[in-house]
């Protein structure tokens, strides 16, 4: 079955470190995402790329860089200059007018 | 700019009543369409329903449908005979505009027994 694959699924890092958030489809979907989750709140989009080798940012891009060398893939590194960096990160895909097709999620916490 | 509102942080409802949840999309394009998805506890996301601002009528699926109106560009989504797994946040989402995909600010629904 296609789908979106996030991991690790719980992850643990201390503070001033970078940590890279991988994301994975194999729905051939052009489109891909990068939304934060705060306790309780909304997404917001940190990052998105409509085709390979080309991102924009999003809402809230500081501190977050990204790469899309492959229409498979679309990591995430939260770098130590995001200041709260501990949330819930989730990856979705799409093609066309499609709903996003959305990854389990990974939950962050910086210490 | 673009703008999705929900303006209902949380709603509770009784088991086996129905429920609406607002959505209002502020844009200029007469051409759009609304998403609703439902996040349960566990984080994950679920589409529930669609609604283009040309269809004919209004989006049905299952015990979930839209209440579309066109002029204040809303589509609220009613959940009919509501059951506790019901209970979690739901997000409304416009169409991409320039490709950028966002969302409304949610709403927690709670299904009380």
């Amino acid at each position: 079955d296609g789908g979106i694959t996030q991991s690790p699924k719980y992850l643990f890092r201390k503070e001033g470190q970078n940590v890279t958030l991988s994301c994975e489809q194999n729905l051939n979907h052009d489109a891909m995402y990068w939304y934060r989750q705060d306790p309780g709140q909304g997404l917001r989009l940190i990052y998105y790329s409509q085709i390979v080798n080309d991102f924009q940012k999003g809402d809230i891009a500081e501190g977050y860089s990204v790469s899309r060398e492959k229409k498979e893939s679309f990591p995430l590194t939260v770098t130590s200059a995001q200041k709260n960096p501990t949330a819930f990160y989730l990856c979705a895909s799409r093609t066309g007018g499609s709903p996003l097709h959305f990854g389990n999620g990974t939950r962050l916490t910086v210490t | 700019a673009q703008k999705i509102t929900q303006t209902q942080p949380g709603m509770f409802v009784q088991e086996k009543e129905a429920v609406t949840l607002d959505c209002t999309y502020d844009t200029s394009d007469p051409s759009y369409g609304l998403f609703w998805y439902k996040q349960p506890s566990s984080g994950e996301m679920i589409f529930l329903i669609y609604q283009g601002s040309y269809d004919q009528q209004n989006a049905t699926e299952g015990r979930y449908s839209l209440n579309f109106q066109k002029a204040r560009k809303s589509a609220n989504l009613v959940i009919s005979a509501s059951q506790l797994g019901d209970s979690a946040m739901y997000f409304c989402a416009p169409n991409p505009h320039a490709g950028k995909s966002t969302f409304g600010d949610g709403t927690t629904l709670t299904v009380k027994p």
